[in-house]
């Protein structure tokens, strides 16, 4: 499975500070995509990486992509309040489907 | 644009009910899918729709059938709903047609949540 795998689980920083989170995946891709899920609501699409890109940049999140360590992380700037939310990294590979994996669940306190 | 939209919000049902959830995308997408999300699994597909007039079975269609109505509507029923079908159902959609090699963004609903006594 070419499954991603969220690290951590968990994360809870103060306002202000910047939160990293990280994904590693097993096979190759042909892209990578972050996702938010506020408490209660359905996943909103935040960036797609693609597998010959390094880095990208949207508003405060910096997304990196290694494809030789098959990992990513996402890097979320200055962070507030209503950041807080889970965080899916998904994987895609050819004509396959979409894989999420299991989130973390970042807490930015006030 | 109401996007991707999700009938009930919120069900109880007894073991052994059926029910069916509504979902209808108003993007022109191509593409649509059914997961189901419990805690600690993350989200998990059960079925999705290629193309209108096309379904297949994802990682976890057991106790499940779905019908793409037309290009905005897919629906899943629970035949003979059981408590492990207990869950938060999302139904989500593409503008890619599967196998196209298009980059899947996917655009969710708000979630079906199912409790089966």
């Amino acid at each position: 499975s070419q499954q991603g795998e969220e690290d951590p689980q968990a994360l809870s920083i103060q306002e202000g500070e910047n939160a990293t989170m990280n994904c590693s995946y097993k096979t190759s891709i042909n892209n990578l995509q972050w996702y938010r899920q506020n408490s209660g609501r359905g996943l909103v699409h935040l960036i797609l990486i693609r597998s010959n890109e390094r880095e990208k940049h949207s508003g405060r999140l910096r997304v990196t992509l290694d494809t030789s360590k098959k990992s990513s992380s996402l890097l979320i700037t200055a962070s507030r309040a209503a950041d807080t939310a889970s965080y899916f990294c998904a994987t895609q590979g050819g004509s396959e489907k979409l894989v999420f994996g299991k989130g973390t669940k970042l807490t930015v306190n006030p | 644009n109401a996007g991707v939209t999700q009938t009930p919000k919120f069900q109880v049902l007894k073991t052994g009910q059926s029910m069916t959830l509504q979902c209808a995308q108003d993007m022109n997408h191509n593409s649509m899918y059914w997961y189901r999300q419990d805690p600690g699994m993350g989200l998990r597909l059960i079925y999705y729709s290629a193309s209108e007039g096309t379904t297949d079975k994802g990682e976890v269609p057991n106790g499940y059938n779905v019908s793409r109505l037309n290009k905005r509507e897919f629906s899943l029923r629970l035949e003979s709903a059981a408590p492990s079908q207990t869950s938060v159902y999302f139904c989500a959609s593409s503008e890619a047609l599967r196998g196209s090699g298009g980059d899947e963004t996917q655009y969710f609903g708000p979630g079906t949540r199912l409790l089966v006594l």
